[in-house]
C-alpha cells in the first residue's frame, strides 16, 4: 500500500511557468524526499527536508513541509521541457531499513 | 564515482519460471533496497539488505527472494513467475539503510515481462 496521495495526477504547462504538486501522506515521518522519474527509467533524488524543517529550496526546486497537515508541496520554478517526468515524494519514517513509502506521483508535462 | 549499476535492464520469461536480477551499489554503500513498480500498485517495498543480511521485507510472497555479497552486490530471485510478476524492479543503494540527508541512488531498473 501506498504511503499517502498526490495532487494533481496529471499537470501540463507552458515553459516558463511554475509547477506546484503536493503531497499528503499519513504517518509520522523522519523526511520526505523527492524523486524525478523519466520515462519509466529509475528514480533521481531531488530534493529531502526533515521533519523538523518547513521549507527547503534547491536551485528551481522549493519544498516546504506541514507536518501538523501531513502534507507536503514541491515547487518548480521556470519550467523547463527537460522537466517533463513524474514526480514522486517518499516518506522516511526513520524505524524501517531502507524503506520508502512513495505516493502515486504527478505526471509533468512541459511544452515549449 | 559509477552510480548503481542493475543488470539486465531488459527481461522475457514465461509463466512458471525464475528470474535472478542484478543490483550493483556506489561503492562504498552498504545497503541494498529493491522496489518493484507497476501501473496499478506505484512503488512497493521489496526488501532491504545490508552486509549480507536481510534486515527488512516488504509484504510479498516467498517466491521473491533476494540476497547481498560481501562486496555488496545484491541479487533479487523471483520463482515461478506470475504473469503479475510483470514490473519495473528498482534498485536503490545507500550508506547505511537510511537516506541520511541525500536520499537514496536509484539504478536504471530492470523492465520484466512474463508472458
Amino acid at each position: 500500500s501506498q504511503q499517502g496521495e498526490e495532487d494533481p495526477q496529471a499537470l501540463s504547462i507552458q515553459e516558463g511557468e511554475n509547477a506546484t504538486m503536493n503531497c499528503s501522506y499519513k504517518t509520522s515521518i523522519n523526511n520526505l524526499q523527492w524523486y524525478r522519474q523519466n520515462s519509466g527509467r529509475g528514480l533521481v533524488h531531488l530534493i529531502l527536508i526533515r521533519s523538523n524543517e518547513r521549507e527547503k529550496h534547491s536551485g528551481r526546486l522549493r519544498v516546504t513541509l506541514d507536518t501538523s497537515k501531513k502534507s507536503s508541496s514541491l515547487l518548480i520554478t521556470a519550467s523547463r521541457a527537460a522537466d517533463t517526468a513524474s514526480y514522486f515524494c517518499a516518506t522516511d519514517a526513520g524505524d524501517s531499513w531502507g524503506k520508502l513509502q512513495f505516493g502515486a506521483g504527478t505526471q509533468v508535462v512541459v511544452t515549449p | 564515482k559509477a552510480g548503481v549499476t542493475q543488470t539486465p535492464r531488459y527481461l522475457i520469461k514465461t509463466r512458471g519460471q525464475q528470474v535472478t536480477l542484478s543490483c550493483s551499489p556506489i561503492s562504498g554503500h552498504r545497503s541494498v533496497s529493491w522496489y518493484q513498480q507497476t501501473p496499478g500498485q506505484g512503488l512497493q517495498f521489496l526488501f532491504e539488505y545490508f552486509s549480507e543480511t536481510q534486515r527488512n521485507k516488504g509484504n510479498f510472497p516467498g517466491r521473491f527472494s533476494g540476497r547481498q555479497f560481501s562486496n555488496s552486490r545484491s541479487e533479487m530471485n523471483v520463482s515461478t513467475l506470475e504473469l503479475g510478476d510483470s514490473a519495473l524492479y528498482l534498485c536503490a543503494s545507500s550508506l547505511y539503510g537510511q537516506g541520511g540527508d541525500y536520499g537514496y541512488t536509484f539504478g536504471s531498473g530492470t523492465r520484466l515481462t512474463v508472458v
